[in-house]
């Protein structure tokens, strides 16, 4: 069975420049969640989508936004791109969503430098 | 306010002993723990996790302890082996609320 694919793994990019980064779960699961992690912070919450709705949402600005597919696929969209926005995004999928949170199975991440 | 922490940064210990990973937090609401270990260039992975109606829970060789009324939660290695060298994450949640993060310990094992 396929994991958790995050695509692309590395990206830079410019402050005040808009970035998607895109999560295809593991077939099956219906729960996508996004973090952030940070060498300050840890791994922070973004938000979760459990077919095609959001469910939870931490504590980040509106630039920071999300959706997810009919396929379960997701995208996270940051708009208006600040320094401190250069991170280590990962994605996790679940088949039920945070309840479960001990089947949560992390992609490898996709590497944002902003410049 | 952070509300699961791990003070220490990083451990070093020698292959074949123990190493015991340290994690408090403040939210008494938490009701599920779980530890995450993760390599440079991929995503966490699941280690092991605890209800807060047990105080111990044992996988291989490890085992994770909560003490509810310290607000403390420990991971053991035993025996530690130098594959076991990793980023060790702690993280809670309570209900429907999304898992919140430690920043992590640096676990070396040294041959």
């Amino acid at each position: 069975k396929a994991g958790v694919t995050q695509t692309p793994r590395y990206l830079i990019k410019t402050r005040g420049q808009q970035v998607t980064l895109s999560c295809s779960p593991i077939s099956g699961h219906r729960s996508v969640s996004w973090y952030q992690q940070t060498p300050g912070q840890g791994l922070q919450f973004l938000f979760e989508y459990f077919s095609e709705t959001q469910r939870n949402k931490g504590n980040f600005p509106g630039r920071f936004s999300g959706r997810q597919f009919s396929n379960s696929r997701s995208e996270m969209n940051v708009s208006t791109l600040e320094l401190g926005d250069s991170a280590l995004y990962l994605c996790a999928s679940s088949l039920g969503g945070l309840p479960h949170a001990d089947t949560q199975y992390f992609g490898p991440g996709t590497r944002l430098t902003v410049l | 306010d952070q509300q699961v922490k791990q003070n220490s940064p990083s451990l070093s210990v020698q292959e074949g002993r123990i190493s015991i990973l340290n994690c408090d937090y403040t939210n008494s609401m938490f009701d599920y723990f779980l530890w995450y270990k993760k390599y440079p260039a991929e995503g966490p992975t699941f280690l092991i996790s605890i209800s807060s109606i047990k105080d111990k829970n044992e996988d291989g060789r490890f085992t994770v302890f909560l003490n509810k009324s310290a607000k403390h939660l420990s991971l053991h290695i035993v025996p530690s082996q130098p594959g076991d060298s990793a980023v060790y994450f702690c993280a809670a949640h309570s209900g429907n609320t999304p898992l919140v993060f430690g920043k992590g310990t640096r676990l070396s094992v040294i041959a």
